[in-house]
C-alpha cells in the first residue's frame, strides 16, 4: 500500500541552529501535506500545510518544502528552541477526505 | 476557542470488555476522524463521519464502530478488547469535506488492556 516515511527517525540540533526534517512520500496522487508536532503524552498540534500545487510554504519560525519530482517534504526550523523538541509527522492526503496517512515520524532533540 | 476535546484522558479495561470513547469537535466543525496510534508509531486512520455519516475507514475490523450526532461530537466504540488494541486513540476535526481541510487533533484518550 502507499506509504509516507521519514529519512531520519531521530534529530539531534544545537539550540540557536536551523533544524530540517524529511519526509518521503510515495503516493503521486497526494495533493496536501501537513506537518504536525507532537510532544509526549499530547496529541498531534498542527504546525504547516501546503497543497500540492505549490512548492514552498513559510509561517512563523517554519518553512515547508515540496519537492514532487521526487515526492519529498521538508520542514526547516529556525532558530530551534528547546520548545521545539518532539516528535514530528508528516501526514498526506490523496484527494479522498479528511482521511490521512501519517510516517512513523522524527524526535527532533534540542540540545541547550 | 475551546480545541478538540476527547474523554476520558486514560482508561483502562481487559480483554474482552468493550469501550465507549468521545470527542467533541472545534466548535463550528462537522468532520470528525478517529486514528488509533501505537506507542513509536503515527497515527493509523480509523473512521471518518460528516454530517452524521460514516464518509471513510480504514483498515480495522468490524470491532471498531463509530457514530456522530447532531452536535457533532462522536464516539468511538470498540468491542470484544484484545491487548492489541492499547493505543493513544485520536480525535480530529476538521471545518467539512472535501480538499485542503486543516485537521486539528485532539489530546487522546490513552486505552489500556490488560
Amino acid at each position: 500500500g502507499e506509504s509516507v516515511g521519514l529519512h531520519l527517525p531521530t534529530l539531534s540540533v544545537q539550540e540557536g541552529d536551523n533544524s530540517i526534517i524529511n519526509c518521503a512520500y510515495s503516493n503521486s496522487a497526494s495533493d496536501y501535506f501537513i506537518w504536525y508536532k507532537q510532544e509526549s503524552g499530547k496529541g498531534p498540534q498542527f504546525i504547516i500545510d501546503i497543497r500540492s500545487n505549490m512548492d514552498k510554504r513559510q509561517g512563523q519560525r517554519v518553512t515547508v518544502l515540496l519537492n514532487k519530482t521526487v515526492k519529498h517534504l521538508s520542514l526547516q526550523i529556525a532558530a530551534t528552541q528547546p520548545g521545539d523538541s518532539a516528535v514530528y509527522f508528516c501526514a498526506e492526503n490523496i484527494n479522498t477526505g479528511n482521511q490521512f496517512y501519517f510516517g512513523t515520524g522524527t524526535s527532533l532533540t534540542v540540545i541547550p | 476557542d475551546a480545541g478538540v476535546t476527547q474523554s476520558p484522558t486514560h482508561l483502562i479495561k481487559t480483554r474482552g470488555q468493550q469501550v465507549t470513547l468521545r470527542c467533541s469537535p472545534i466548535s463550528g466543525h462537522k468532520s470528525v476522524s478517529w486514528y488509533q496510534q501505537v506507542l513509536g508509531q503515527g497515527p493509523q486512520f480509523i473512521f471518518q463521519y460528516y454530517e452524521k455519516e460514516e464518509r471513510g475507514r480504514g483498515n480495522f475490523p468490524d470491532r471498531f464502530s463509530a457514530r456522530q450526532f447532531p452536535n457533532y461530537s462522536s464516539e468511538l466504540n470498540v468491542n470484544a478488547l484484545l491487548l492489541g488494541d492499547s493505543a493513544l486513540y485520536l480525535c480530529a476535526s476538521s471545518p467539512g469535506m472535501g480538499d485542503y481541510n486543516e485537521q486539528f487533533f485532539g489530546p487522546g484518550t490513552r486505552l489500556t488492556v490488560l
